[in-house]
């Protein structure tokens, strides 16, 4: 099956610092999707983007299908971004997600 | 417009006993989809069904696991006889069609 990384797996901001997130895919993909899995164990959509780029306010999304990779833009991040980015993927005709092991963001103030 | 809904929010069973974890999607969607996030191992698909339908199961454990989406009401996940590597967060998601999934609060289960 589809494998996904995400990279790195581990990230120490001090508050309004920016990062960038990234996750890589083996095969192409019908669908892309970023999440944010807050402190309460809540799994918040961030971007629904097979390809090209998304801003929703602090962040971005970009994803580049053809070279099989997707990047998480956090601008001035604040304490409230910290927790756990997950960057998932449909490759099949079901569209069930395989998901990365998630990327650990605390934000420091 | 609510968001997917589950509950109970946090279950705790007896080893052997039976859970029924329960999803309702947003109005409109026809597609739900489970998935475990078990400890060390991150979100793993489980199933995937239509009204009255499953469309996929291959992530489903082989045995005491179970899953209907009926006609009238929520999604059921059903465990039965349940052990302690059960213990999990259990998410529903639900999709208006094939792109977009939109996840649930989840339900944590706990088993003694």
């Amino acid at each position: 099956g589809i494998q996904v990384e995400q990279s790195p797996p581990d990230l120490i901001l001090q508050e309004g610092a920016n990062s960038t997130l990234r996750c890589n895919f083996s095969d192409s993909v019908n669908n892309l999707q970023w999440f944010h899995q807050n402190p309460w164990g809540q799994l918040i959509n961030l971007f629904y983007i097979p390809s090209g780029t998304k801003q929703n306010g602090r962040l971005s999304a970009t994803t580049v299908a053809t070279e099989r990779y997707s990047l998480l833009y956090i601008s001035s991040s604040q304490t409230t971004d910290s927790g756990v980015y997950f960057c998932a993927v449909d490759s099949g005709a079901n569209s069930k997600l395989t998901f990365g092991k998630g990327i650990t963001l605390s934000v420091r103030p | 417009n609510a968001g997917v809904m589950q509950n109970p929010r946090h279950l705790v069973r007896r080893r052997g006993q039976e859970a029924r974890l329960r999803c309702s999607p947003m109005k409109g969607h026809s597609h739900v989809y489970w998935y475990r996030q078990l400890p060390e191992e991150g979100l793993k698909f489980m199933v995937y069904l239509q009204k009255e339908n499953i469309i996929d199961e291959s992530g489903m454990p082989k045995e005491r696991f179970s899953a209907e989406f009926p006609k009238e009401g929520p999604s059921i996940l059903r465990i039965q006889q349940v052990v302690r590597g059960d213990s999990a967060a259990y998410f529903c998601a639900s999709s208006p069609s094939a792109t977009g999934q939109y996840f649930g609060p989840g339900t944590r289960l706990t088993v003694t």
